[in-house]
Protein backbone atom coordinates (compact mmCIF):
# COMPACT_ATOMS: atom_id res chain seq x y z
CA UNK A 1 0.00 0.00 0.00
CA UNK A 2 0.62 3.27 -0.17
CA UNK A 3 1.50 3.47 3.70
CA UNK A 4 1.30 2.08 6.89
CA UNK A 5 -2.54 1.46 7.69
CA UNK A 6 -4.34 0.82 11.25
CA UNK A 7 -7.05 -0.86 12.16
CA UNK A 8 -9.86 -0.09 13.97
CA UNK A 9 -9.39 3.77 13.80
CA UNK A 10 -11.30 3.75 16.97
CA UNK A 11 -12.02 1.26 19.48
CA UNK A 12 -13.99 1.48 22.83
CA UNK A 13 -13.67 -1.40 25.05
CA UNK A 14 -15.40 -1.97 28.41
CA UNK A 15 -12.74 -2.41 31.35
CA UNK A 16 -11.26 -6.19 31.35
CA UNK A 17 -11.96 -6.71 27.92
CA UNK A 18 -9.64 -7.99 25.29
CA UNK A 19 -8.63 -6.13 22.44
CA UNK A 20 -6.87 -6.34 19.60
CA UNK A 21 -5.57 -3.51 17.05
CA UNK A 22 -4.29 -4.18 13.54
CA UNK A 23 -1.17 -2.88 11.75
CA UNK A 24 -0.27 -3.15 7.70
CA UNK A 25 3.17 -1.85 7.25
CA UNK A 26 4.44 -0.50 4.36
CA UNK A 27 5.44 -3.37 1.50
CA UNK A 28 8.89 -3.91 1.96
CA UNK A 29 9.83 -2.72 5.08
CA UNK A 30 11.64 -4.98 7.28
CA UNK A 31 11.05 -3.35 10.83
CA UNK A 32 8.16 -2.63 12.46
CA UNK A 33 7.18 -0.56 15.71
CA UNK A 34 4.42 0.16 18.19
CA UNK A 35 4.20 3.13 20.19
CA UNK A 36 1.65 4.56 22.60
CA UNK A 37 1.03 7.73 22.82
CA UNK A 38 -1.21 9.19 26.09
CA UNK A 39 -2.64 12.83 26.44
CA UNK A 40 -0.57 15.21 27.05
CA UNK A 41 2.49 12.80 26.52
CA UNK A 42 5.58 11.54 24.05
CA UNK A 43 5.55 8.61 22.27
CA UNK A 44 6.08 5.65 24.28
CA UNK A 45 8.17 2.36 22.85
CA UNK A 46 6.16 -1.01 23.04
CA UNK A 47 7.87 -3.32 20.52
CA UNK A 48 9.95 -3.98 17.64
CA UNK A 49 10.37 -6.39 15.16
CA UNK A 50 12.57 -6.63 12.52
CA UNK A 51 13.33 -9.39 9.89
CA UNK A 52 12.86 -12.87 11.56
CA UNK A 53 14.50 -11.85 14.65
CA UNK A 54 13.45 -12.29 18.38
CA UNK A 55 10.81 -9.26 18.76
CA UNK A 56 12.13 -6.58 21.46
CA UNK A 57 10.00 -6.19 23.93
CA UNK A 58 11.60 -4.05 26.59
CA UNK A 59 8.48 -1.72 26.43
CA UNK A 60 5.79 -3.09 26.63
CA UNK A 61 4.18 -1.85 30.07
CA UNK A 62 2.86 -5.09 31.17
CA UNK A 63 2.12 -9.09 30.67
CA UNK A 64 -1.39 -7.91 29.64
CA UNK A 65 0.38 -6.34 26.40
CA UNK A 66 1.80 -9.05 23.68
CA UNK A 67 1.86 -8.45 20.01
CA UNK A 68 3.01 -10.63 16.94
CA UNK A 69 4.05 -10.44 13.63
CA UNK A 70 2.72 -12.78 11.31
CA UNK A 71 4.78 -13.76 7.46
CA UNK A 72 7.07 -10.48 8.31
CA UNK A 73 4.07 -8.19 7.61
CA UNK A 74 1.20 -7.31 9.58
CA UNK A 75 0.91 -7.10 13.12
CA UNK A 76 -1.26 -7.18 15.91
CA UNK A 77 -1.11 -5.90 19.23
CA UNK A 78 -2.92 -7.89 21.77
CA UNK A 79 -4.63 -6.23 25.24
CA UNK A 80 -5.49 -8.41 27.72
CA UNK A 81 -7.62 -7.47 30.47
CA UNK A 82 -7.90 -4.05 29.58
CA UNK A 83 -7.67 -1.08 32.25
CA UNK A 84 -8.10 2.92 32.25
CA UNK A 85 -4.97 3.73 31.83
CA UNK A 86 -4.54 2.00 28.51
CA UNK A 87 -6.85 4.55 26.93
CA UNK A 88 -4.31 6.13 24.72
CA UNK A 89 -3.53 6.35 21.02
CA UNK A 90 -1.96 3.31 19.79
CA UNK A 91 0.90 4.05 16.49
CA UNK A 92 2.39 1.64 14.24
CA UNK A 93 5.68 2.82 12.40
CA UNK A 94 7.70 0.84 9.84
CA UNK A 95 10.86 1.64 8.38
CA UNK A 96 13.68 -0.31 5.63
CA UNK A 97 16.57 -1.40 7.83
CA UNK A 98 17.58 1.84 9.79
CA UNK A 99 16.12 4.33 8.11
CA UNK A 100 13.80 6.76 8.99
CA UNK A 101 9.92 5.38 10.46
CA UNK A 102 6.45 5.89 8.38
CA UNK A 103 3.91 6.29 10.88
CA UNK A 104 0.61 4.90 10.08
CA UNK A 105 -2.49 6.77 11.62
CA UNK A 106 -3.17 5.40 14.46
CA UNK A 107 -5.66 3.39 16.66
CA UNK A 108 -7.58 5.53 19.20
CA UNK A 109 -8.45 3.24 22.33
CA UNK A 110 -11.18 4.34 24.64
CA UNK A 111 -11.33 2.25 27.74
CA UNK A 112 -14.18 2.71 30.16
CA UNK B 1 17.61 6.18 31.53
CA UNK B 2 16.59 8.25 28.33
CA UNK B 3 15.41 11.95 29.47
CA UNK B 4 14.46 14.26 26.49
CA UNK B 5 13.54 17.75 26.91
CA UNK B 6 11.47 19.94 24.58
CA UNK B 7 9.40 23.55 25.73
CA UNK B 8 5.92 22.31 25.76
CA UNK B 9 4.48 25.22 23.49
CA UNK B 10 5.48 27.95 21.41
CA UNK B 11 4.01 30.87 19.53
CA UNK B 12 4.95 32.63 16.52
CA UNK B 13 3.79 34.98 14.24
CA UNK B 14 2.96 33.99 10.85
CA UNK B 15 6.29 35.11 7.91
CA UNK B 16 8.58 34.70 11.05
CA UNK B 17 11.22 32.66 12.27
CA UNK B 18 11.03 29.93 15.03
CA UNK B 19 13.63 28.08 17.17
CA UNK B 20 12.46 24.84 18.88
CA UNK B 21 15.32 23.24 21.33
CA UNK B 22 15.92 19.95 22.23
CA UNK B 23 18.00 18.84 25.04
CA UNK B 24 18.71 14.84 25.54
CA UNK B 25 20.26 12.35 28.02
CA UNK B 26 20.31 9.07 26.82
CA UNK B 27 22.66 6.13 27.07
CA UNK B 28 23.26 5.92 23.90
CA UNK B 29 23.29 8.02 20.62
CA UNK B 30 22.67 7.36 17.07
CA UNK B 31 21.12 10.13 15.61
CA UNK B 32 18.30 12.74 16.16
CA UNK B 33 15.19 12.60 14.44
CA UNK B 34 12.60 15.65 13.81
CA UNK B 35 9.23 14.79 13.37
CA UNK B 36 6.16 16.84 12.52
CA UNK B 37 2.27 16.01 13.77
CA UNK B 38 -0.81 17.46 13.02
CA UNK B 39 -3.37 17.33 15.66
CA UNK B 40 -5.16 13.91 15.08
CA UNK B 41 -2.73 12.58 12.65
CA UNK B 42 0.09 10.62 12.60
CA UNK B 43 3.92 12.16 12.84
CA UNK B 44 5.47 12.78 9.33
CA UNK B 45 9.33 12.45 9.29
CA UNK B 46 11.16 16.44 9.19
CA UNK B 47 15.13 15.39 9.58
CA UNK B 48 18.09 13.25 10.68
CA UNK B 49 21.05 14.54 12.00
CA UNK B 50 23.51 11.64 13.28
CA UNK B 51 26.57 14.00 12.80
CA UNK B 52 27.54 17.69 14.44
CA UNK B 53 26.51 20.35 12.42
CA UNK B 54 23.23 22.05 10.71
CA UNK B 55 21.23 20.24 7.60
CA UNK B 56 19.60 22.28 5.78
CA UNK B 57 15.75 21.26 4.05
CA UNK B 58 13.65 24.08 2.50
CA UNK B 59 12.56 26.43 5.04
CA UNK B 60 13.42 23.66 7.53
CA UNK B 61 16.71 23.19 9.04
CA UNK B 62 17.86 21.15 12.34
CA UNK B 63 21.11 21.37 14.44
CA UNK B 64 23.15 18.50 16.44
CA UNK B 65 25.45 19.63 19.01
CA UNK B 66 26.51 15.69 20.17
CA UNK B 67 29.11 17.22 22.97
CA UNK B 68 26.11 19.14 24.19
CA UNK B 69 23.58 16.32 23.91
CA UNK B 70 21.45 19.84 22.28
CA UNK B 71 19.31 20.19 18.86
CA UNK B 72 17.29 22.47 17.15
CA UNK B 73 14.52 23.05 14.61
CA UNK B 74 14.93 26.00 12.55
CA UNK B 75 11.57 26.88 10.64
CA UNK B 76 11.83 30.02 8.81
CA UNK B 77 9.00 31.63 6.84
CA UNK B 78 6.24 30.78 8.79
CA UNK B 79 3.10 29.83 7.34
CA UNK B 80 -0.36 28.96 9.22
CA UNK B 81 -0.16 25.03 7.85
CA UNK B 82 3.35 25.51 10.30
CA UNK B 83 1.24 25.26 13.41
CA UNK B 84 1.36 21.76 14.69
CA UNK B 85 3.26 19.51 17.07
CA UNK B 86 7.08 19.24 16.43
CA UNK B 87 8.59 15.73 18.05
CA UNK B 88 12.17 15.49 18.79
CA UNK B 89 13.40 11.78 19.46
CA UNK B 90 16.49 10.02 19.73
CA UNK B 91 17.83 6.80 18.48
CA UNK B 92 19.63 4.89 20.73
CA UNK B 93 22.69 2.77 20.22
CA UNK B 94 20.66 -0.32 21.29
CA UNK B 95 20.27 -2.82 17.83
CA UNK B 96 16.44 -2.19 18.19
CA UNK B 97 16.16 1.16 16.01
CA UNK B 98 13.44 2.25 18.32
CA UNK B 99 13.44 5.96 19.24
CA UNK B 100 12.99 7.39 22.25
CA UNK B 101 10.88 10.33 21.66
CA UNK B 102 10.46 14.11 23.93
CA UNK B 103 6.75 15.08 24.62
CA UNK B 104 6.54 16.99 21.61
CA UNK B 105 6.20 21.20 20.83
CA UNK B 106 2.99 22.69 20.18
CA UNK B 107 3.57 25.58 17.76
CA UNK B 108 0.76 27.68 16.90
CA UNK B 109 1.35 30.31 14.42
CA UNK B 110 -0.75 33.25 14.41
CA UNK B 111 -1.61 35.84 11.48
Amino acid sequence: GAGVSQSPSNKVTEKGKDVELRCDPISGHTALYWYRQSLGQGLEFLIYFQGNSAPDKSGLPSDRFSAERTGGSVSTLTIQRTQQEDSAVYLCASSPARKEQFFGPGTRLTVL
Amino acid sequence: GQNIDQPTEMTATEGAIVQINCTYQTSGFNGLFWYQQHAGEAPTFLSYNVLDGLEEKGRFSSFLSRSKGYSYLLLKELQMKDSASYLCAVRGLTGANNLFFGTGTRLTVIP
